[in-house]
């Protein structure tokens, strides 16, 4: 059982380079998200996804883009990579019952901009 | 809106050691508690969780209670060891729909031999 794959684990970008972050769940989960931890910040959600063709913004959504086009994977797309985006990033995939959540998350990607 | 204080670090502790790592919340509704641990180089993951007012979460030793009243969820341990070295991360989640989990800013626990 794989759970939740991110790739790649880590990458170097140059400003204004585009690049796209994969994340994929094989649990059938509908529920994706795009995670960001900083230093002294936390986790801040990106964006997120209730189901395949669903997607909304989350707390800091600038600068990055999603798309769900099936229940198995949700992409993060940078189209303009700046250095305000070097960050540990995490996909997350959850279920939910009721008010109760199940949340999965990825290894992680270490992105550097210069 | 949503928020989870928890206590900054870093927290040095002697092996053995007791453990309290204070997590306070404000939310709308009835939140889930969750604590979740990032070991050095990993990704999250779910430690415990209690879902509604005195439950105990429980995992590996650890123990935190949902209390309501103080709007807590306190992570303790009575005797740590080395490999409980890691970043912890107080989570709360109060939507209907899957709007993502609101975290706090994690506490890095280090646990000296």
């Amino acid at each position: 059982n794989a759970g939740v794959t991110q790739t790649p684990k880590f990458q170097v970008l140059k400003t204004g380079q585009s690049m796209t972050l994969q994340c994929a769940q094989d649990m059938n989960h509908e529920y994706m998200s795009w995670y960001r931890q900083d230093p002294g910040m936390g986790l801040r959600l990106i964006h997120y996804s209730v189901g395949a063709g669903i997607t909304d913004q989350g707390e800091v959504p600038n600068g990055y883009n999603v798309s769900r086009s099936t229940t198995e994977d949700f992409p993060l797309r940078l189209l303009s990579a700046a250095p305000s985006q070097t960050s540990v990033y995490f996909c997350a995939s959850s279920t939910l019952r009721g008010w109760r959540i199940e949340a999965f998350f990825g290894q992680g990607t270490r992105l550097t901009v210069v | 809106g949503d928020s989870v204080t928890q206590m900054e670090g870093p927290v040095t502790l002697s092996e053995e050691a007791f453990l309290t790592i204070n997590c306070t919340y404000t939310a709308t509704g009835y939140p889930s508690l969750f604590w979740y641990v990032q070991y050095p180089g990993e990704g999250l993951q779910l430690l415990l969780k209690a879902t509604k007012a005195d439950d105990k979460g429980s995992n590996k030793g650890f123990e935190a209670t949902y209390r309501k009243e103080t709007t807590s969820f306190h992570l303790e341990k009575g005797s740590v060891q080395v490999s409980d070295s890691a970043v912890y991360f107080c989570a709360l989640y109060s939507g209907g729909g899957a709007d993502g989990l609101t975290f706090g800013k994690g506490t890095h626990l280090i646990i000296q031999p």
